[in-house]
């Protein structure tokens, strides 16, 4: 079974902090996504990466940044937290390529993040 | 703009009864449609996937239907469970760009004993 394992189930940080997530996956996958999930939205891309050191803009990147320096982690990171970041972050991987396109994505179980 | 509906919001059963979730979608060319369960406090799992040339697919007690034509889907559940209390989120991915989802806001179901 693929893992995707989130480094934090909760997290409390304060306003201005910079903010470090960490997901890794064990089933090396290419693509890499960062969501955050708010009630009555649905899931938003943050980020996503399809390679290391590769990443593209999702749907809300302003004030988030990512890093991908090997295949198996991906890392999320608020430059500067505001309590308007206070979310559930949710990371996912997939295989690439066209014959995977009706291939899940695999999630972690999320962190839930509080600004202060 | 491409988006995804789901109705109803939310949802309350007893135990060993039916139920179907809706979803529409407006998402063009379409490439998939996935159903997920999410469990409070746990990330999305996969239920279905469905293409465009299927309309109907069996996981167990779920039941995934598509029509294409009306761009709807609905997921029905038999015999439900309390363990089947949880977000069923509806996603449908675009031809043009398979890792970009769209994904509905789900729908909250409650099984009661």
């Amino acid at each position: 079974d693929v893992k995707v394992t989130q480094s934090s189930r909760y997290l409390v940080k304060r306003t201005g902090e910079k903010v470090f997530l960490e997901c890794v996956q064990d089933m090396d996958h290419e693509n890499m996504f960062w969501y955050r999930q708010d009630p009555g939205l649905g899931l938003r891309l943050i980020y996503f990466s399809y390679d290391v050191k590769m990443k593209e803009k999702g749907d809300i990147p302003e004030g988030y940044s990512v890093s991908r320096e090997k295949k198996e982690r991906f890392s999320l990171i608020l430059e500067s937290a505001s309590t308007n970041q206070t979310s559930m972050y949710l990371c996912a991987s997939s295989l690439t390529g066209r014959r995977y396109s009706n291939q899940p994505q695999h999630f972690g179980d999320g962190t839930r993040l509080s600004i202060l | 703009k491409n988006q995804v509906e789901q109705s109803p919001q939310s949802l309350i059963i007893l135990e060993g009864k039916n139920c179907t979730l809706q979803c529409n979608y407006t998402v063009s060319p379409f490439s998939n449609l996935r159903w997920y369960k999410q469990d409070t406090g746990r990330g999305p799992v996969s239920l279905t996937i469905m293409t465009f040339s299927e309309n109907t697919k069996s996981n167990g007690r779920y039941t995934a239907t598509l029509d294409a034509d009306t761009k709807q889907s609905s997921l029905h559940i038999t015999a439900s469970q309390l363990s089947d209390s949880a977000s069923y989120i509806c996603v449908v991915s675009a031809v043009d760009s398979s890792y970009k989802l769209i994904f509905g806001s789900g729908t909250r179901l409650l099984v009661r004993p």
